[in-house]
């Protein structure tokens, strides 16, 4: 399983854009980055997933570069509801015994 | 589709009495994943089963915890005897996909409570 680094925390205001960027320097060419949201007292959340360049959904857009050893997640105009712990996780997940998913990203959205 | 279920939600016992945690995956996914989650050690990965085999249990704390996946719609994580450092929410959750690219569907959490 490839380490990640997140920035432990972030602060924003609401109707700004957030982005948080996660380094996996040893990410496998069959890995895929997947980022989850995990609100208090609730499991973590599927929000994207992609292998390369770009990619967007309804709630995000995934920026991954050509040499994949970083990627960035990008949250368009976040409200207060945004707040939430973001993790960034790359390859498959079978690292029993350890905090798989890192510390992630403590977002805290002010109004 | 219901999502994975667990069962119960919340669970307060006492030290050194038996506690079992029960998960309903997706209807569907073949792996299927037992967290536990502290402040102080995050979200850590106990076993994880595969077309219910269990494929990797090396983060499971000691020989009081067991985990089984009798069929596939059915997994239980057991505690005996539990113990106050037990104390933690587990989340089960599954997936489907392929080795590098699986998404993992997470369920709702038991939270536990030894005392």
């Amino acid at each position: 399983l490839a380490k990640t680094t997140q920035p432990i925390s972030m602060d924003s205001y609401e109707g700004q854009e957030v982005n948080i960027t996660c380094s996996h320097n040893n990410i496998a060419t069959n890995d895929y980055i997947t980022w989850y949201q995990q609100f208090p007292s609730q499991g973590p959340r599927f929000i994207i997933q992609g292998y390369k360049t770009k990619v967007t959904n309804e709630v995000a857009s995934l920026f991954i570069p050509a040499d994949r050893k970083s990627s960035t997640l990008s949250l368009p105009r976040v409200s207060l509801s945004d707040t939430a712990v973001y993790y960034c996780l790359v390859g498959f997940n079978t690292n029993a015994g350890k905090s798989t998913f890192g510390d992630g990203t403590t977002l805290t959205v002010k109004p | 589709d219901a999502g994975v279920i667990q069962s119960p939600r919340h669970e307060v016992t006492e030290m050194g009495q038996e506690v079992t945690l029960r998960c309903k995956p997706i209807s569907g996914h073949n792996s299927l994943f037992w967290y536990r989650q502290t402040m102080m050690r995050g979200l850590e990965l106990l076993i994880y089963f595969n077309n219910n085999v269990p494929i990797d249990d090396s983060g499971m704390p000691e020989d009081r915890f067991s985990a089984k996946m009798p069929n596939a719609s059915f997994s239980t994580l057991k505690i005996q005897p539990s113990e106050p450092r037990d104390s933690a929410v587990y989340f089960c959750a599954s997936s489907i996909g392929t080795r590098g690219r699986e998404t993992q569907y997470f369920g709702p959490g038991t939270r536990l409570l030894v005392l």
